[in-house]
């Protein structure tokens, strides 16, 4: 089956980083993808990877590592608007989303 | 514009009522999808159009009916719903399928099945 883990809940300090930790079993792999969701709305997209590596977007930076079937979402210099939820998701070679349950990110001043 | 426009926001419906959540996009996105989302759960998928063709239907009961009037549209009918199928339901569109093509979702619409 295809299944894709992501931590329940963490939480982290303003100011401070947090990495979010995703690890994932495919049909294939045709990229992974970091949404953030705040409660109550739409997902937003983040980032894509597609190739080992690490693609930096600001504040935010993902990591692939392809043979270990593992991504990371970091985010640095949290400030109290990152409080959300951080999904993971990996395009399967039938070009399906399969999407992990999402990691609670909270923030404390 | 850049984005996916849904209503209404918010729908209260009777288990035998008709409704229908309607969904919008100008940014010539080629695919289109509904997903059903609940409390503290990933988004689920439901349908893809693909050049306005379904493409993906994953075992949606047939109370919930989806329809491509045309390439910026994209509607879900609701007909004798279940309580149980309170939920947020997502429209989303991308470029196309497959590969890099990022989901562009919309707001919204929250339903609730009394």
């Amino acid at each position: 089956g295809q299944n894709i883990d992501q931590p329940t809940e963490m939480t982290a300090t303003e100011g401070a980083i947090v990495q979010i930790n995703c690890t994932y079993q495919t049909s294939g792999f045709n990229g992974l993808f970091w949404y953030q969701q705040h409660a109550g709305e739409a997902p937003t997209f983040l980032s894509y990877n597609v190739l080992d590596g690490l693609e930096e977007k600001g504040r935010f930076s993902s990591f692939l590592s392809r043979s270990k079937g593992y991504s990371y979402l970091l985010l640095k210099e949290l400030q109290m608007k990152d409080s959300a939820s951080y999904l993971c998701a990996v395009m399967d070679s039938n070009y399906q989303l399969i999407w992990g349950a999402g990691t609670k990110l909270i923030i404390k001043p | 514009d850049t984005e996916v426009t849904q209503t209404p926001k918010h729908l209260v419906m009777g288990m035998t009522n008709k409704k229908s959540l309607k969904c919008e996009q100008h940014m010539g996105h080629r695919a289109m999808y509904w997903y059903k989302q609940k409390a503290k759960k990933p988004p689920e998928l439901m349908f893809v159009y693909s050049y306005e063709k379904l493409s993906i239907n994953e075992s949606v009961p047939s109370r919930f009916s989806p329809e491509c009037p045309n390439s910026s549209l994209l509607n879900l009918h609701l007909h004798a719903l279940q309580p149980e199928d309170s939920a947020l339901y997502l429209c989303a569109s991308s470029q196309d399928r497959g590969g890099a093509n990022v989901l562009t979702f919309g707001a919204g619409s929250r339903l609730t099945v009394l």
